[in-house]
């Protein structure tokens, strides 16, 4: 299948900065992709959903000035945690899919802490 | 809304044993359904993925079914090992890509 790599792949930050997440597939155009978030022992809930060129829509709930994506490329989409908080400590995934392809490809995942 | 069901929350079974995993689904109308495991602090490794035109799909020794119409999905897991520990997740995809995930089944087999 497709590659879809996520970089850092952990990551620790003091309160009140801002952390960036990558999103890359690798080969192939990704004309969508999707962040994932993860609390210990639960299961992946969507936050938003970007489309290449365009503004994301975010999923009731998820502060979109508090997580900037940008998906700027066809291969490339970032995820900024503004004025991380410790409550902001979560696993982040992103998932990518092309026009016509039949599944959307995951990430590996970024584990964030915030102390 | 699509919701995503799955049952047992969590299972332990010994080594060797056969083993059947739960997916419900609310809404009917869906692309179609992804079987993950997941391993602890780790990401996403895709099993099975089913269309919405097929019944079931096969790999070594995992076999999921899907059941469209009464929104159900199941993996079984033959001959299971204590490698197979691990959470699976159940996943459903409706138009576009947007993926809707059930909580998932914590498995531990025990050697």
């Amino acid at each position: 299948g497709a590659v879809v790599s996520q970089h850092p792949s952990r990551v620790i930050c003091k309160s009140g900065t801002s952390v960036k997440i990558e999103c890359r597939s690798l080969d192939f155009q990704a004309t969508t992709m999707f962040w994932y978030r993860q609390f210990p022992k639960q299961s992946l809930m969507l936050m938003a959903t970007s489309n290449e060129g365009s503004k994301a829509t975010y999923e009731q709930g998820v502060e979109k000035d508090k997580f900037l994506i940008n998906h700027a490329s066809l291969t490339l989409s970032t995820l900024t945690v503004t004025s991380a908080h410790p409550e902001d400590s979560s696993f982040y995934i992103c998932s990518a899919g092309s026009t016509g392809a039949t599944e959307a490809f995951f990430g590996q995942g970024t584990r964030l802490t915030v102390v | 809304k699509q919701e995503v069901t799955q049952i047992p929350a969590a299972l332990s079974v010994p080594e060797g044993e056969n083993l059947v995993l739960n997916c419900s689904f609310t809404d009917s109308a869906i692309y179609n359904l992804q079987w993950f495991r997941q391993d602890p602090g780790k990401g996403l490794t895709s099993l099975l993925l089913i269309q919405s035109s097929q019944r079931e799909q096969t790999s070594g020794r995992l076999n999921a079914s899907l059941d469209k119409s009464s929104g159900r999905s199941t993996l079984y897991i033959a001959a299971s090992q204590p490698g197979d520990s691990a959470t699976y997740l159940c996943a459903v995809r409706a138009g576009g890509f947007k993926t809707i995930f059930g909580a998932g089944t914590r498995l531990f087999v025990k050697a």
